[in-house]
């Protein structure tokens, strides 16, 4: 079946401008999570949603970020006001999370580049 | 929140070799502990995973072991071949499925 989908796979942005990256989870995943990987570094958590529950937004750098989960299915990330330092990759993951099944599937990734 | 602490940051074997990468974590209800490979410009992939239920799982070259305890955990590959060059991420969750990453492992296999 198909697996997460990001799009656009590119952003180009200049400083100051708005951008919203979107994620598809697999279908019937409760699970959604976005991390941020610069350039040769590790995972660096976003936010979490899991079902209905209030997201985990501990990760989130600045009220510049934003995140929702329209529907419990689709995903948008918003980074207001865009810097320099917003420039990396930004992963979405979905989870079944049924007993047995937690595996985190990742999508391709956005590469946002700040200009 | 769950903290993942993951050594060495970059580890160089020869092909052959064994090698073995570290994480400790802190939330002591964390009870999955997955490992991801991520080869270069792509994303992602579950390796292996254990369950805080089992201290030892091994498949074919990879083995992970757990020491719910001390709170750690390690990955084992054994007869390294240059295709495991990659960067190895491991993670710890706890029953909300709250995933936290270590930094990662830049393992490279030279032949």
């Amino acid at each position: 079946g198909a697996g997460v989908s990001q799009s656009p796979s590119n952003k180009v942005t200049e400083k100051g401008k708005d951008v919203e990256l979107r994620c598809d989870p697999i279908s019937g995943h409760t699970a959604l999570y976005w991390y941020r990987q610069s350039l040769g570094q590790g995972l660096e958590f976003l936010i979490y949603f899991q079902g209905n529950s209030a997201p985990d937004k501990s990760g989130l750098p600045s009220d510049r970020f934003s995140a929702e989960r329209t529907g419990g299915s689709v995903s948008t990330l918003t980074i207001q006001r865009t810097q320099q330092e917003d420039s990396a990759v930004y992963l979405c993951a979905s989870s079944l999370q049924v007993a047995g099944s937690y595996e985190q599937y990742f999508g391709p990734g956005t590469r946002l580049t700040v200009t | 929140g769950e903290n993942v602490e993951q050594h060495p940051s970059t580890l160089s074997v020869q092909e052959g070799d064994s090698a073995v990468i570290k994480c400790t974590y802190s939330d002591s209800a964390s009870n999955y502990f997955p490992w991801y490979k991520q080869e270069l410009g792509k994303r992602p992939q579950l390796i292996i995973d254990i369950r805080s239920n089992v201290g030892e799982k091994k498949d074919q070259r990879i083995a992970v072991t757990l020491n719910k305890t001390a709170k750690h955990f390690s990955l084992h590959i054994t007869e390294t071949q240059p295709e495991d060059s990659a960067v190895y991420f491991c993670a710890a969750s706890p029953p909300n499925n709250d995933m936290r990453f270590g930094a990662g492992t830049r393992l490279t296999v030279k032949p």
